[in-house]
């Protein structure tokens, strides 16, 4: 089956720096990616939908200069946490929809992110 | 609109009995159901989908689930539980296709005992 790839898959850093996480379809061209964020024990709540070469779209409530989303390649999106804060702690998890497919998302593995 | 409604939270099953997990779903087209399972700090894996084809979906691992348009339900079963089975489980529905994020249930967390 397809794959996603997200990596770091865990980083700590403290209070006031900025995270990076990317996610990558590694054998198909994803025009649209998810960024989701999972609390402890919670589902999935979706943050922005990103596409390929145009500003990602965010759900309501998810501050777009706090998550700074970029989609530069088919194959790349990034989920940028811009001065983090404790409170920015969490589970996030990309999915990327493969244009063929009849609406099955793959999903990386996640990144879990402690801020200090 | 879509919505997705797992009805139980937490079920526990003894090893070697029946697993059922409870799923009520709502949306304005015909829908594409998915079940998905998380192991802990753990992505998703796809367990099934339904996609309009056979309303009987046969998944990996020995789970299938049975769309029932009447009953507006996509219910996770399993013959006989597993240790390795124990996870979180989500039920998800979607438009088929284009640019429409899933929508995901709650979850149910699955517990089997020994």
């Amino acid at each position: 089956g397809a794959v996603v790839s997200q990596h770091p898959s865990r980083v700590i850093c403290k209070s006031g720096t900025s995270v990076k996480i990317e996610c990558r379809s590694l054998d198909f061209q994803a025009t649209t990616m998810f960024w989701y964020r999972q609390f402890p024990k919670q589902s999935l709540m979706l943050m922005a939908t990103s596409n390929e070469g145009s500003k990602a779209t965010y759900e309501q409530g998810v501050e777009k200069d706090k998550f700074l989303i970029n989609h530069a390649s088919l194959t790349l999106s990034t989920l940028t946490v811009t001065s983090a804060h404790p409170e920015d702690s969490s589970f996030y998890i990309c999915s990327a929809r493969r244009q063929s497919n009849t609406g099955e998302l793959f999903f990386g593995e996640g990144s879990r992110l402690t801020v200090l | 609109a879509q919505s997705v409604t797992q009805l139980d939270s937490h079920v526990s099953v003894s090893e070697g009995t029946p697993v059922l997990l409870r799923c009520n779903y709502s949306s304005s087209y015909s829908p594409s159901l998915f079940w998905y399972v998380q192991h802990p700090n753990k992505g998703l894996q796809l367990l099934l989908k339904y996609t309009s084809a056979a309303t009987l979906v046969k998944g990996i691992n020995g789970f299938e689930a049975e769309f029932k348009k009447s009953e507006t339900s996509f219910h996770l079963t399993k013959p006989s539980a597993h240790m390795s089975d124990a996870a979180e489980y989500f039920c998800v529905v979607s438009l088929s296709s284009g640019n429409t994020p899933l929508v995901f249930g709650k979850g149910t967390r699955l517990s089997v005992i020994a």
